[in-house]
């Protein structure tokens, strides 16, 4: 069965640079969300979007912004990275009508 | 508070028995409540869901659910070394509201061969 895809799988910047990541649901799904997750911690909310518009927001920084394009792909971007924000960034999608979320492999994001 | 508790373990059971995971959640009007399997660097796996009072049951797992108590609970029998992961706990809010996952710190589980 096909899965939530997310590029790149890792990721190295440095301090103040910007980057930007990739989200691919699962075909059908309707609903985007991105969460992050520090090193031994829990995955925290970022940001959600259903049908292409933004739905939710969670403790993003105003750094980031986010959107969903037409075809239902979402991309996360980051500016004036600093070292907190090395984490686990995943990308997970529900379907239309239904709470269960999925979530893709993560982009690693390490900020030297 | 932390919206979403679980004991942190570790907990550690021989191959073959029962393995209890424990959660409580703060908000009453909470909908949705989900587990999560998560390997070390790796993403989390959506392993049982339920939105109902009592039993769920799915091969090994049995996800149990006392809105009156505020708990949550997965039991896993018959447990394997693969199942060695933290699981995380993650419940939606209320009817209407947003549809994020809270999670909980996490379970760590080590089963012993």
């Amino acid at each position: 069965a096909a899965g939530v895809i997310q590029s790149p799988r890792h990721l190295i910047k440095e301090k103040r640079e910007t980057a930007t990541l990739k989200c691919y649901p699962i075909p059908r799904h309707d609903t985007v969300y991105w969460y992050q997750q520090g090193p031994g911690q829990d995955p925290q909310f970022l940001i959600s979007f259903y049908e292409k518009m933004q739905s939710d927001k969670g403790s993003i920084p105003d750094r980031f912004s986010a959107q969903q394009f037409s075809d239902y792909h979402s991309e996360l971007n980051m500016s004036s990275l600093e070292l907190g924000d090395s984490a686990l960034y995943f990308c997970a999608s529900s379907p239309r009508g239904n709470n269960e979320q999925f979530f893709g492999p993560g982009t690693r994001l390490t900020v030297l | 508070q932390k919206e979403v508790e679980q004991n942190s373990g570790p907990l550690s059971v021989p191959e073959g028995a029962i393995a209890s995971l424990n959660c409580t959640y703060s908000d009453r009007g909470s909908q949705s409540f989900f587990w999560y399997r998560q390997y070390s660097g790796k993403s989390p796996e959506l392993i049982m869901f339920i939105y109902s009072n009592g039993d769920k049951e799915d091969g090994r797992f049995t996800a149990q659910l006392n809105k009156a108590s505020q708990y949550v609970s997965l039991l896993i029998r018959d447990s394997q070394p693969s199942d060695s992961a933290t699981y995380l706990c993650a419940v939606i809010g209320p009817s209407g509201s947003a549809r994020q996952l809270t999670f909980g710190s996490g379970t760590q589980l080590t089963v012993l061969p």
